[in-house]
């Protein structure tokens, strides 16, 4: 079983439309979370950390579950520059992996006008 | 404004040329890591650094070597090109767990 699993996708929404997407995690001991954005051919670049009460920045909204073991993330009034591949990422929770990450395979999404 | 710089945005070598991929970070950060991402085989770690002169394995190091001589460089070395190293090479670095990844605009490889 992968540490951190994501449905592929694609995801394809209309305009103005909300969609969310999971990811699940296999260590019971990560502790940091995070919902990155990459672009075609580009690099990944940091969307927002998870906190533990859940967490919102404009039109994205990411949430934890720990008793599931799974991160979410909403996109509410999609845009076209939304179009994007999301990466789950976690860490390793303990200490010989500090500053060392798990990446889920990524979710594509696909605004459509 | 932080950065991760890989030195170069596309790369065109030969078959069994040594290659040298840099990356530098002006962050101060501890960690510095070499992935290789391909489609449908999501981000694979290669090697990681976690000081000056130390180097570990990450899942895929075969055909791959590491240097790290100063904090803010760590080097990817193809030790003899070969096609199936035909692929986008991301540097990231970090400072512990809080802050995650911040990663460099990546080097895409052609091996012919």
């Amino acid at each position: 079983r992968k540490e951190v699993e994501q449905d592929p996708g694609p995801f394809n929404v209309p305009e103005g439309a909300t969609v969310a997407f999971n990811c699940t995690y296999s260590n019971s001991a990560s502790q940091s979370f995070f919902w990155y954005r990459q672009d075609c051919r580009k690099e990944p670049k940091l969307l927002m950390s998870v906190y533990s009460s859940g967490n919102e920045d404009g039109r994205f909204t990411a949430q934890l579950n720990r008793a599931s073991q799974y991160i979410s993330l909403l996109i509410r009034d999609s845009k076209l520059s939304d179009s994007a591949t999301y990466l789950c990422v976690v860490n390793g929770g303990t200490t010989d992996s500090w500053g060392k990450f798990q990446f889920g395979a990524g979710t594509q999404v696909v605004v459509t006008p | 404004d932080v950065k991760v710089t890989q030195s170069s945005r596309y790369l065109v070598k030969r078959t069994g040329e040594k290659v040298f991929l840099e990356c530098v970070q002006d962050m101060d950060h501890e960690n510095m890591f070499w992935y290789r991402q391909d489609p449908g085989l999501g981000l694979r770690l290669i090697y990681f650094s976690y000081d000056v002169k130390m180097k570990e394995k990450g899942d895929i190091p075969e055909g791959y070597s590491v240097s790290r001589e100063k904090k803010e460089r760590f080097s990817l070395i193809l030790e003899s090109a070969s096609t199936n190293q035909t692929s986008m090479y991301l540097c990231a670095s970090s400072w512990g767990d809080v802050y995650g990844y911040t990663f460099g605009s990546g080097t895409r490889l052609t091996v012919v």
